[in-house]
């Protein structure tokens, strides 16, 4: 157990419709990342946050949106949902300091859009 | 493109046999991580290198980070069955963070 929690752990919905991926990290971790797994695609970065505040931009589309609240969880929203949006998501934590990446990763959530 | 590239992408051994990852980025890396990705799970993190040409051991597992600091790789020695899953490296090479492609290894017992 990473001690990152992420809810829900199924997701089944419709094309376009919207949902809403949550993610609390690691106690004291400041740090939240959010990826997306596809069979196709590996593990691609979407976006970081640290202490409230974006820090890095992947290949997040514009559909998909995140933020990160005072308390450091972090949501995930998916909106105008595709077939290509079904992958796995994974939110992960990391420790204080501006200058390590490591992450303790979540155990994600599934998304299927049908 | 996808600038953290790894090679093999797929690897089986026999049980005793040892393995071999490589990782490649096109620019140079503040530092680098691995992680193991068992089927069915999510990412695990097993080290992180920061130094250029650092060597770290994990007992049978030896990582390596590059003079350059673009290259990594990640050496097991006498593979198990629970050594199975998919091994990745990431990193920054800029802003963006980057997971490289996986090497799948399975085990032969």
């Amino acid at each position: 157990d990473s001690g990152v929690t992420q809810t829900p752990k199924h997701l089944i919905t419709a094309t376009g419709q919207r949902v809403t991926l949550r993610c609390s990290p690691r106690s004291g971790d400041l740090s939240v990342y959010w990826y997306q797994q596809s069979l196709d695609q590996g593990l691609q970065f979407l976006i970081q946050y640290y202490n409230g505040e974006e820090r890095a931009k992947g290949n997040i589309l514009e559909r998909f949106s995140a933020q990160q609240f005072p308390d450091l969880h972090s949501e995930l929203n998916l909106s105008s949902l595709e077939l290509g949006d079904s992958a796995l998501y994974f939110c992960a934590s990391s420790p204080t300091s501006l200058y390590t990446d490591t992450q303790y990763f979540g155990p994600g959530t599934r998304l299927t859009v049908l | 493109g996808q600038q953290v590239m790894q090679i093999p992408q797929y690897q089986h051994v026999q049980e005793g046999e040892d393995f071999t990852t490589y990782c490649n980025s096109s620019t140079t890396l503040s530092n680098i991580q691995w992680y193991k990705q068992r089927p069915g799970g999510h990412p695990v993190f097993l080290i992180q290198l920061v130094k250029s040409g650092e060597v770290k051991k994990q007992k049978r597992l030896t990582f390596q980070f590059g003079e350059a600091k673009k290259n990594s790789s990640l050496h097991i020695t006498a593979t198990q069955t629970t050594d199975v899953g998919t091994y990745f490296c990431a990193g920054r090479p800029g802003n963006q963070f980057y997971f490289g492609t996986g090497t799948s290894l399975t085990v032969i017992p």
